[in-house]
C-alpha cells in the first residue's frame, strides 16, 4: 500500500523560506506515470493546488505561486519536496503531498499524505 | 482559472438517506471532474474521477455524474462513516481547482 508522509517545519518566520518533503514509501517514485503533487489548504478556506514534479525533474507549478515555487525530488531517498519563499501570514495551511493517478492523469489525486500545519509568524 | 461552486455547502441528513451534492464549473470541463472525501483530521480521499468512474476499493452507494458544467456527487443510502467534507475539483485544465466543498453532517 503506497504512502505519503509530509515532514518539515511546522512554524516558519514571515518572509522566510517554507520547506517540506514528502517521503512515498510501499512504491517507488521513479515507477513511471505519475505526477508528484504538493497541495494546501489555509484555515477557513478550500483546497489550493501549489504544483507538481516528475521523477525526471519535469514541474508544473500553479501560476498564482510560480514566482515563489520551487520542487525538487530525490530519487534516492523516494521524496520530493517543496519550498515557497518569502511566506506570509497568507500561506498558513495545512500542506499535502499527493500522487497523480498513472497515464498522464496529472490531476487526478489517488493518494495523499495526512497532511501538516505550517504556521507564518510575524 | 476556472471556478468550481458546490452546493449546498452542508447539509443535514440521517443514516440509509440518500442524499445529491451538485458542482458547477465556471466553464466546460468535459468529464474531467473529480470527488473526494475528507473526515475531520484526514487526508482527501478520491472517490470518483472523469464525472462517473468510481475508484477502486469505494462503495457503489457513492455515484457520480455529469458533463460539461454541471455534476452531481449521490450517496444512496448513507452509512455512519459517510458524514465528511465532500470535495470536487476539475482536472481539465491547469490550475486544477477545487469547490469550497459540502459537509455532510449527521441530523
Amino acid at each position: 500500500q503506497l504512502q505519503l508522509q509530509e515532514s518539515g517545519s511546522g512554524l516558519v518566520k514571515a518572509s522566510q523560506t517554507l520547506s517540506l518533503t514528502c517521503t512515498v514509501s510501499g512504491g517507488s517514485i521513479s515507477s513511471g506515470g505519475h505526477s508528484w503533487n504538493w497541495i494546501r489548504k489555509p484555515p477557513g478556506k478550500g483546497l489550493e493546488w501549489i504544483g507538481y514534479i516528475y521523477h525526471s525533474g519535469n514541474t508544473d507549478y500553479n501560476p498564482s505561486l510560480q514566482s515563489r515555487v520551487t520542487m525538487s525530488v530525490d530519487k534516492s531517498n523516494n521524496q520530493f519536496s517543496l519550498r515557497l519563499a518569502s511566506v506570509t501570514a497568507a500561506d498558513t495551511a495545512v500542506y499535502y503531498c499527493a500522487r497523480g493517478r498513472p497515464s498522464g492523469a496529472d490531476y487526478d489525486f489517488d493518494y495523499w499524505g495526512q497532511g501538516t500545519l505550517v504556521t507564518v509568524s510575524s | 482559472d476556472v471556478q468550481m461552486t458546490q452546493s449546498p455547502s452542508s447539509l443535514s441528513a440521517s443514516v440509509g438517506d440518500s442524499v445529491t451534492i451538485t458542482c458547477r464549473a465556471s466553464q466546460s470541463i468535459d468529464i474531467y471532474l473529480n470527488w473526494y472525501q475528507q473526515r475531520p483530521g484526514k487526508a482527501p480521499k478520491l472517490l470518483v474521477f472523469a464525472a462517473s468512474t468510481l475508484q477502486s476499493g469505494v462503495p457503489s452507494r457513492f455515484s457520480g455524474s455529469g458533463t460539461g458544467t454541471d455534476f452531481t456527487l449521490t450517496i444512496s443510502s448513507l452509512h455512519p462513516e459517510d458524514f465528511a467534507t465532500y470535495y470536487c475539483q476539475q482536472s481539465d485544465s491547469a490550475p486544477p481547482t477545487f469547490g469550497q466543498g459540502t459537509k455532510v453532517e449527521i441530523k
